[in-house]
């Protein structure tokens, strides 16, 4: 059974704060990670990808990959209220084709 | 450039009858996938097709589900005898070689 496990939160920040969002996944033959946000009642919106060990930045978002501990993660730089959202982490098996598997979400709020 | 397009938005049905959702991926895309998320639940996958192919239905259940992506035209979910607990947003996601997935707005379906 593939997992992903996510703090479901909320993760409570200022405005202007780092949010640091965590995941963790079962299966170690996974090739390919995404992060997603989602607000209310909307439908997922793709956020970063990440594919190598280490970091990738885009913007505000940075995330981070560590094959050997099975954790991948996000940083959002100088949250904003606008940031407030479900982010879901998303794993692919790798299995030569891609389907997903989420976790649960981590819910983020923002303070101004 | 449009993206993944799904109709309907909203679906109310009544216990017994079939709910058809439909989804036209992003101009380009020939991968469809098909996600469900239950309330305070997370996406699981249903069903992955290309053009007239089912690759992977590994997450739909076997019985009154179905799916398919015909040569022209959208990809359809049917669901027959509906039931309350099949009452759920539906989401498509669309990809161009099977990998980075853009997901549509959802049909929310309603069984009452």
């Amino acid at each position: 059974q593939k997992e992903v496990e996510q703090n479901s939160g909320p993760l409570s920040v200022p405005e202007g704060a780092i949010a640091s969002l965590n995941c963790t996944y079962s299966d170690r033959g996974s090739q390919s990670f995404f992060w997603y946000r989602q607000y209310s009642g909307k439908s997922p919106e793709l956020i970063m990808s990440i594919y190598s060990n280490g970091d990738k930045e885009d913007g505000r978002f940075t995330a981070q990959l560590n094959k050997a501990s099975q954790y991948v993660s996000l940083l959002i730089r100088d949250s904003q209220p606008s940031d407030s959202a479900t982010y879901l982490c998303a794993v692919d098996p790798g299995e030569g084709y891609s389907t997903l598997t989420f976790g649960k979400g981590t819910m983020l709020l923002v303070s101004p | 450039n449009a993206g993944v397009m799904q109709n309907p938005r909203h679906l109310v049905r009544r216990r017994g009858q079939e709910a058809r959702l439909r989804c036209s991926p992003m101009k380009g895309h020939s991968h469809v996938y098909w996600y469900r998320q239950l309330p305070e639940e997370g996406l699981k996958f249903m069903v992955y097709l290309q053009k007239e192919n089912i690759i992977d239905e590994s997450g739909m259940p076997k019985e009154r589900f179905s799916a398919e992506f015909p040569k022209e035209g959208p990809s359809i979910l049917r669901i027959q005898q509906v039931v309350r607990g099949d009452s759920a947003a539906y989401f498509c996601a669309s990809s161009d070689m099977g990998d980075t997935q853009y997901f549509g707005p959802g049909t929310r379906l309603t069984v009452l």
